[in-house]
């Protein structure tokens, strides 16, 4: 399997449950990233993990909790989640430094609703 | 402060040429980038832009003028295919993309 895989493809949730998202590069890549998309905004920078080490919060909630425990592997933990925070949530991976960062490869993506 | 714009939505024949712009301000730059996404896929890169000018690729060409904070994106002989929004981003002095909230483009038989 090639390129980056996110997982569920689509997730319905209550304010008051627990879930994660799940993302995973076969690209060798070092850098990881969570983005949030919602509808006629700009992507949305959450989070970056360079070589596991997490290097950005943009002053993200701490409903959302992001989790790298190899350079492969990415997760977005939820819990106690708001409406509005229903959106198209994008994971992506890159070479990391300098402009190499620039060319990234985005998952397919998480449909998130919160109920 | 940071920004960047691009319009919301752009049609185009079938066949013919469109450019998309793009314009930004920002105090540290690292290049220009333009993504192509298709509804309800994940954005795949385009181009990438550091020095003035024009890249060609194919059927699709990127521009720059870091001077005036100004990119476009030129598609050309459109196909249906080319449906689909256009994300502009540049880089800035943290190597951080900063997004444009995209371009829908809707290509007409």
């Amino acid at each position: 399997e090639t390129g980056v895989t996110q997982t569920p493809r689509h997730l319905v949730m209550g304010m008051t449950n627990k879930k994660s998202l799940k993302c995973e590069q076969h690209l060798g890549h070092n850098a990881m990233y969570w983005y949030k998309q919602s509808a006629k905004k700009p992507l949305e920078l959450m989070f970056v993990y360079n070589f596991k080490e997490q290097t950005e919060n943009n002053s993200v909630p701490s409903r959302f909790s992001p989790e790298c425990p190899n350079s492969s592997h990415l997760f977005l933990h939820l819990h106690t989640l708001q409406p509005e925070d229903s959106a198209l949530y994008l994971c992506a991976s890159s070479q990391g430094e300098g402009h190499g960062a620039g060319e990234a490869f985005f998952g397919q993506g998480t449909r998130l609703t919160v109920v | 402060g940071q920004n960047i714009d691009q319009p919301t939505e752009m049609t185009a024949t079938e066949g013919a040429i469109v450019q998309i712009n793009c314009t930004y301000q920002t105090s540290g730059f690292n290049g220009l980038f333009w993504y192509q996404q298709h509804a309800g896929e994940a954005p795949t890169f385009l181009s990438y832009n550091v020095l003035d000018g024009l890249e060609e690729k194919g059927r699709f060409s990127s521009f720059l003028s870091r001077s005036k904070g100004y990119s476009y994106l030129l598609l050309k002989e459109l196909q249906m295919k080319d449906s689909a929004s256009y994300l502009c981003a540049f880089m800035d002095s943290n190597y951080q993309l900063i997004w444009g909230a995209g371009t829908k483009l809707i290509i007409k038989p």
